[in-house]
């Protein structure tokens, strides 16, 4: 089964400290994953895809295929960072992203 | 090019009304997909259409619940005999062609925010 797993539906760090939003997929085949972004009140939003392999507003993502995860890390955490980020993944057989449930993260002062 | 837009962005309504929610997908997008996100929850893929077809509905409650895309004009999102329940944000999305080396960018709009009283 294609399935996207988000185990942290809250995730509070302090500004400064490391970040790691976990993301953990289930796919038979070559997986394209995706990390989408939405900040408050604002459009939801591609934040980096693992194919690109570059580091948007600091985060950065890799795929190990061994433990079937892309967790989305950033070493010091901003209060900007503070937003909603969604793990997806790209389902070959009909082109159609498949969702993770969500982590809402907050940086606190 | 304004990107998606969606209308109307804020829409009340009284339980057994119709709610229709419009959705415009970037130029040169066909496809199109609705997304709701219950207050707190994360995102819940609903329905995904090209020009004038559906392709993926599993998403949809099987009741009260349509989209259209025709051929000219905004994709549609239809509730019919609108409940508490249906109190969401409705959000689309479009992309390009779905193969290709943009495969899985989507677009999204802003959302249309559905309160039903």
């Amino acid at each position: 089964a294609q399935r996207v797993t988000q185990p942290e539906k809250l995730l509070s760090v302090f500004k400064g400290a490391p970040v790691e939003l976990k993301c953990n997929y289930s796919y038979s085949g070559s997986p394209e994953l995706f990390w989408y972004v939405q900040y408050s009140r604002q459009r939801l939003q591609l934040l980096l895809r693992h194919i690109s392999r570059e580091s948007i507003k600091g985060f950065t993502a890799d795929l190990n295929k061994g433990e079937t995860s892309f967790h989305l890390k950033k070493p010091f955490a901003q209060e900007e960072d503070s937003a909603m980020y969604y793990c997806a993944l790209l389902s070959l057989s009909n082109y159609q992203l498949i969702w993770g449930a969500g982590t809402k993260l907050i940086i606190k002062p | 090019n304004a990107g998606v837009m969606q209308n109307p962005r804020h829409l009340v309504r009284r339980r057994g009304q119709e709610a229709r929610l419009r959705c415009s997908p970037m130029k040169g997008h066909s496809h199109v997909y609705w997304y709701r996100q219950l207050p707190e929850e994360g995102l819940k893929f609903m329905v995904y259409l090209q020009k004038e077809n559906i392709i993926d509905e599993s998403g949809m409650p099987k009741e009260r619940f349509s989209a259209e895309f025709p051929k000219e004009g905004p994709s549609i999102l239809r509730i019919q005999q609108v409940v508490r329940g249906d109190s969401a944000a409705y959000f689309c999305a479009s992309s390009p062609p779905t193969s290709g080396p943009r495969a899985g960018e989507l677009f999204f709009g802003e959302g249309s925010r559905l309160t039903v009283l």
